[in-house]
């Protein structure tokens, strides 16, 4: 089955604490991209990548790292968590960018920062 | 940097009523797409409809594209409990690098 997939699906975690929510897609697709879904704001983009060892920043990187070794995996890594990354987050993943072609989305991933 | 805005925020309706949802942009588009999200869950890609394409179905869901206007529509005919989820609009950056949300609508049918 075609699929984005994000572990874990919940995690509480304390200030300071690095943590890595990780994101496979078995499609074979060339962008990536990460986004976080806050209330009254939307789904805002943190990063994306275009391939294997191309990423960019998107509209709310301050707080993340991302890296792009393989294709297929594209984690989202907090050195240094804050309560204002509480967030859900979605992995996507689309054929050949967005401006053509639409995004699979992952379940998400609740984060809690405290 | 939003891009699609939903309207309305928030639609209650009975089964086998039709569901109306627009939205309206600001830029130039390839295309325009609908998302479905149940609640806290990963959004599902329902349609993609592209710049010189009118209207588009997919089984319950219609969709129409008005660029001279800036606007979409997504209908969904014959609503189920099973359709109470939140649909979003999205349209590409000018970039190409990134989807745009809107809002979404909240869309709830009751029993």
């Amino acid at each position: 089955e075609a699929q984005v997939t994000q572990n874990p699906r919940y995690l509480i975690t304390v200030t300071g604490k690095k943590l890595t929510v990780t994101c496979s897609q078995n499609m074979n697709h060339e962008y990536m991209s990460w986004y976080r879904q806050d209330p009254g704001l939307g789904l805002r983009q943190i990063y994306y990548s275009m391939n294997v060892e191309v990423t960019d920043k998107g509209d709310v990187p301050e707080g993340y790292k991302v890296s792009r070794k393989e294709k297929r995996n594209f984690p989202l890594i907090l050195e240094s968590p804050s309560p204002n990354q509480t967030s859900l987050y979605f992995c996507a993943s689309s054929s050949a960018g967005p401006r053509y072609y639409g995004y699979t989305f992952g379940s998400g991933t609740r984060l809690t920062v405290v | 940097s939003q891009q699609g805005e939903e309207d309305p925020q928030a639609l209650s309706i009975q089964e086998g009523e039709n569901a109306t949802m627009n939205c309206s942009y600001k830029t130039s588009i390839n295309n325009l797409q609908w998302y479905r999200q149940n609640s806290g869950r990963g959004l599902v890609h329902l349609i993609l409809i592209r710049s010189n394409e009118r209207e588009k179905h997919s089984g319950r869901l219609r969709v129409t594209l008005d660029t001279s206007k800036k606007s979409s529509s997504l209908l969904i005919t014959a609503s189920r409990a099973a359709d109470t989820a939140s649909y979003f609009c999205a349209t590409a950056n000018q970039a190409g690098t990134a989807l745009i949300f809107g809002k979404g609508t909240t869309l709830s049918v009751s029993s």
